[in-house]
This record gives structure tokens, sequence and C-alpha cells, in this order.
């Protein structure tokens, strides 16, 4: 186990539609990772938070967006759906930047099945 | 950011054989980090290398950092059925995910 966690770890959901899913940190980690993995695929980073700031952003869609919340949980929101979406999405945490404060924990993913 | 480049993207080996996988990078790295994830499973750390140089062992695996900072390896000794899984090495800050090597043991 981790330390981090994410709910939920299924959703089923329709074209079109809009999803929320969360990241819990591990206790006293304050960066946060979302990564997207499609079957068989990498690791596909989309954007990273630091103490509630947005630090680094990469292949994230625009209709995809994040936050960090002041208690340092995480939100990842995907809207319009396509069905290319359904992949594994993954949040990890470290303790912050800066070796070897980035070694980043994995939390189980969300499974996300776009019909 | 930049990503690093992993090689071979997938490896096959007969169990008892040794297995390697190379990560490199166009530019000095301050660091790099290796996970490994199981099938059905999420990354889990394995280990950072920072000095230039540097070998470090985890039992049957060895980590390798080159001379110049730019790349790495993991090699695995006497791959056993447990090693089953996709390696990922990762540079530091904006340094993204190498594309992984997916390894498969025959028993």
């Amino acid at each position: 186990d981790s330390g981090v966690t994410q709910t939920p770890k299924h959703l089923i959901t329709a074209t079109g539609q809009r999803v929320t899913l969360r990241c819990s940190p591990r206790s006293g980690d304050l960066s946060v990772y979302w990564y997207q993995q499609s079957l068989d695929q990498g690791l596909q980073f989309l954007i990273q938070y630091y103490n509630g700031e947005e630090r680094a952003k990469g292949n994230i869609l625009e209709r995809f967006s994040a936050q960090q919340f002041p208690d340092l949980h995480s939100e990842l929101n995907l809207s319009s759906l396509e069905l290319g979406d359904s992949a594994l999405y993954f949040c990890a945490s470290s303790v912050g930047p800066g070796a070897p404060r980035e070694t980043q924990y994995f939390g189980p993913g969300t499974r996300l099945l776009v019909l | 950011g930049q990503q690093v480049m992993q090689i071979p993207q997938y490896q096959h080996v007969q169990e008892g054989e040794d297995f390697t996988t190379y990560c490199n990078s166009s530019t000095t790295l301050s660091n790099i980090q290796w996970y490994k994830q199981r099938p059905g499973g999420h990354p889990v750390f394995l280990i950072q290398l920072v000095k230039s140089g540097e070998v470090k062992k985890q039992k049957r695996l060895t980590f390798q950092f080159g001379e110049a900072k730019k790349n790495s390896s993991l090699h695995i000794t006497a791959t056993q059925t447990t090693d089953v899984g996709t390696y990922f090495c990762a540079g530091p800050g904006d340094m993204r995910f190498g594309a992984g090597t997916r390894l498969t043991v025959k028993p």
C-alpha cells in the first residue's frame, strides 16, 4: 500500500459526459501528479500540482482540468468524454520537487470506461 | 518537458536468462528513477540514482547511471516469473517517464 488513495476504482460512463476523479496523497506529500495510461501503453503525464499551485503541464487536453485543494487532495475533471478517453488514470504523490523528494508513490488508479 | 527514451519496448526471455533495459537522455540528468509496474498493478518505485557512474544492486537487479549522467540501465540476472512487468525509467522535474520495457518470462 503506497498510502495514495484514489476514488472511484472503476467508472463507466457515456460519451459526452463529465466525470471527476479524486486523489488523496500520502501524508506529508505536497506534490500530486496525474497520468493517463491507455491499454498496454506507457504513462502519459497530464499535470502536476505542488502545494496547491500548478507546477507542470504535460499532454493534458483542454477538456480536462485539475486542481489541488488546501487539504492537498486533488481532483481531475474530464468533460465531453470520448471513447478514446477510456484508460487507467493514475495519481501519484511526492514530498516535493528536487531529489530525493521527487520519488513518486502511485495510487491504485481509476479505470475509466467510456461507452 | 523532455522525455527519456527507453529501449527495448518489449523483451521476452526464458526463465533463468538475463534481461537489460536502457534509458537515454539527450541532456544531463540530475537523477534518474526506476519503477516497476506488475500486470494489472500500479507503478512502484524501485530506486533512484544520483551520482555519476553510480551502481546500485537490489538482489538480482543492478542499476547503473552513466558517467555522463545521460543514460541508465537496469539489469536483471537470472530472471524469474516474478520479474514479469513493465519497467519504467523517469527523469527529474519536467522529464517524463520513458515508454517502458515490458518483460515477459517463459517458465
